[in-house]
């Protein structure tokens, strides 16, 4: 069981825009501390889609976008395309196990 | 650019024992932290350890302690992992990450902002 709690699935038609979401605690997300979003695709190595809560590397589309409120963030993906099917995971930091970096147990997107 | 290359990965019995190794360039590798993330088949990311700079923190999941140990090499730009008394469930996919550092006002944060492919260690017998 992950210390971050995710949806194992979402889906959406091409277009339409769907949002992931990652359920932390008072030790975590609730404590302050930052989420970070990374996008798997199939086969490949996850890749940073997301840090600092809402903040794009250079080089990820601006259809994707991150929010954080108290214990619980979000992922949001406008203008679904059908490259954008992957498994997607939050982390972040869990101050009740040392030096602990934690994620959610991934959100597979289908795209419809 | 970035590149992180992981090696050492394969078959091995329960009970024994294997070395990772992460080749590391195009970036400043004695600066990082460094960590292991592993992925049993067809499972989500499991952060296993992580290595500060210079003095070698380490930090290790509960599920690892004892059993795995994380090492470097800054002269050799180098990652190690260490894993003794192997188990059935230890069998994933081990990718070496860049482990970043961002502090707030509030806090500091640890994430991960380039990963290696990744290589397969299978435990059975």
């Amino acid at each position: 069981q992950s210390v971050l709690t995710q949806p194992p699935s979402v889906s959406g038609a091409p277009g339409q825009r769907v949002t992931i979401s990652c359920t932390g605690s008072s030790s975590n997300i609730g404590a302050g501390y930052d989420v970070y979003w990374y996008q798997q695709l199939p086969g490949t190595a996850p890749k940073l889609l997301i840090y600092n809560n809402n903040n794009r590397p250079s080089g990820v589309p601006d259809r994707f976008s991150g929010s954080k409120s108290g214990s619980s963030a979000s992922l949001a993906i406008t203008g679904l395309q059908a490259e954008d099917e992957a498994d997607y995971y939050c982390q972040s930091y869990d101050s009740s196990l040392s030096g602990s970096r934690v994620f959610g147990g991934g959100t597979k997107l289908t795209v419809l | 650019e970035v590149q992180l290359l992981e090696s050492g990965g394969g078959l091995v019995q329960p009970g024994g024992s294997l070395r990772l190794s992460c080749a590391a360039s195009g970036f400043t590798f004695s600066s990082y932290s460094m960590s292991w993330v592993r992925q049993a088949p067809g499972k989500g990311l499991e952060w296993v350890s992580v290595i500060g700079t210079s003095y070698g923190t380490t930090y290790y999941a509960d599920s690892v302690k004892g059993r795995f140990t994380i090492s470097r090499d800054n002269s050799k730009n180098t990652l190690y992992l260490q894993m003794d008394s192997l188990r059935a469930e230890d069998t994933a996919v081990y990718y070496c990450v860049s482990d970043r550092l961002s502090c707030s006002s509030v806090r500091c944060n640890f994430y991960f902002d380039y990963w290696g492919p990744g290589i397969l260690v299978t435990v059975s017998s």
